[in-house]
């Protein structure tokens, strides 16, 4: 069974940093591509950004270009959401999915991380 | 890139027909076949309904169709039942190699 398991809701400060992770199983993990999507409260889904774990390959959504790190680990089957340095405004829901290829679409989607910054 | 339009929300009486619309440009909707629907419930993730304009998933009922004309690209229910309300979303591959969504559709059946 293929399976996203995100990492648990975090309460952080602004300016500080965070790593969020999200865990696929079920599937062979170097051979789809792991999305990520902002939902902030109440609002719509926006496209972060995209990472190929096979070979690294990431592209950016020129909104979050530079606000925010995509990166994986295939030896643990993990793909990562970083900032260095939070906002209030990072205060969202966001979701990891996978992709088989940029064109097709996310199948599978992990429970979300809930991502709260308040001071 | 900028999202794409969709409007922001539809409503149909069971047993109807809805059609939601979603438009963009020549560099994402109208430059390729790579149109995907979501259907997000509250509380939930989003769940692939259509993918590449309109193919559906396995598990998804046929009463979920997709089409695209042009910039615009449409999810249209038919046969309403309560459970289909929910917010939509649209999303292109775009020219840059990325993904847009659209701003999401919100679906009330009366």
């Amino acid at each position: 069974e293929v399976q996203l398991v995100q990492s648990g809701a975090e309460v952080k400060k602004p300016g500080e940093s965070l790593k969020i992770s999200c865990k696929g199983s079920g599937y062979r993990f170097t051979s789809y591509w792991i999305g990520w999507v902002r939902q902030m409260p109440g609002k719509g889904l926006e496209w972060m950004g995209i990472i190929y774990p096979g070979d690294s390959d990431t592209r950016y959504s020129p909104s979050f270009q530079g606000q925010v790190t995509i990166s994986a680990d295939k030896s643990i089957s993990t793909a990562y959401l970083q900032w260095s340095s939070l906002e209030a405004s990072d205060t969202a829901m966001y979701y990891c999915a996978r992709y088989a290829s940029l064109s097709a679409g996310s199948d599978y989607w992990g429970q979300g991380t809930l991502v709260t910054v308040s001071s | 890139q900028s999202a794409l339009t969709q409007p922001a929300s539809v409503s149909g009486s069971p047993g109807q027909s809805i059609t939601i619309s979603c438009t963009g440009t020549r560099s994402d909707v109208g430059g390729y076949n790579y149109v995907s629907w979501y259907q997000q419930h509250p509380g939930k993730a989003p769940k692939l309904m259509i993918y590449e304009v309109s193919s559906r998933p396995s598990g998804v009922p046929d009463r979920f169709s997709g089409s695209k004309s042009g910039n615009t690209a449409s999810l249209t229910i038919s046969g309403l039942q309560a459970e289909d309300e929910a917010d939509y979303y649209c999303s292109s591959y775009t020219s840059s190699s990325t993904v847009v969504f659209g701003g999401g559709t919100k679906l009330t059946v009366l």
